[in-house]
């Protein structure tokens, strides 16, 4: 089965500073992988993913990712952050299961944005 | 507008007490989970279906029931059984298919009282 490790469980930062969000995922064959994030008492939301190509994945609200297979790393990137992007970061694996897709997520990473 | 419709937003439960949470979509997905959050531990995954009538457990299904009657519906049932219950509730629909984005409902917070 496939499993998420995000490193960092907070992160503190302040407005305008460059941001990373660690994610790493155990090895596969085939790898699906997901940013989501969530703003305090909401359901998740897309911010971009991986199938396949390019390793360089961008995202909506300025997010990147970098899928960095002999690392086994997804890592989630955003040059210059804003209060509005304090929320929860999930990354998710795709795994498939008898047929079906399960999303295997990791524990998350809590953003804060300090002015 | 198309999007996936979770209710209550907030859900109370008395001890040995049935409740169940709505979810509706209405994207024409085939497939529809549920999960659980809690504080620290991300995501876990309930029940999820692929088909009508026909639905799978996920890794915490215990105390937890569902039905999956049309397409669009996939109720969830939190059962007596359920000990600790307390938790935010999210449903998910996507087509089917390992590279397809799960789209997530906006919740159901159920406290016990």
């Amino acid at each position: 089965a496939q499993s998420v490790t995000q490193l960092d469980s907070q992160v503190p930062v302040f407005e305008e500073a460059p941001v990373e969000l660690r994610c790493n995922y155990s090895s596969s064959v085939s790898v699906y992988l997901f940013w989501y994030v969530q703003y305090p008492n909401q359901g998740l939301q897309l911010l971009l993913k991986y199938l396949s190509g390019s390793t360089l994945v961008k995202g909506i609200n300025g997010f990147e990712a970098e899928f960095n297979k002999s690392q086994t790393s997804f890592h989630l990137r955003k040059p210059s952050v804003h209060i509005s992007d304090t929320a929860e970061y999930f990354c998710a694996v795709s795994d498939l299961v008898q047929g079906a897709q399960k999303l295997v997520f990791g524990q998350g990473t809590r953003l804060t944005i300090n002015p | 507008d198309g999007g996936i419709t979770q209710s209550p937003k907030y859900l109370f439960r008395k001890e040995g007490q049935n409740v169940t949470l709505s979810c509706e979509q209405n994207l024409n997905h085939d497939a529809m989970y549920w999960y659980r959050q809690d504080p620290g531990q991300g995501l876990r995954l309930i029940y999820y279906s692929q088909i009508v009538n026909d639905f799978q457990k996920g890794d915490i299904a215990e105390g937890y029931s569902v039905s999956r009657e049309k397409k669009e519906s996939f109720p969830l049932t939190v059962t007596s059984a359920q000990k600790n219950p307390t938790a935010f509730y999210l449903c998910a629909s996507s087509l089917l298919g390992q590279q397809e984005t799960q789209y997530f409902g906006p919740g159901t917070r159920l406290l016990v009282l």
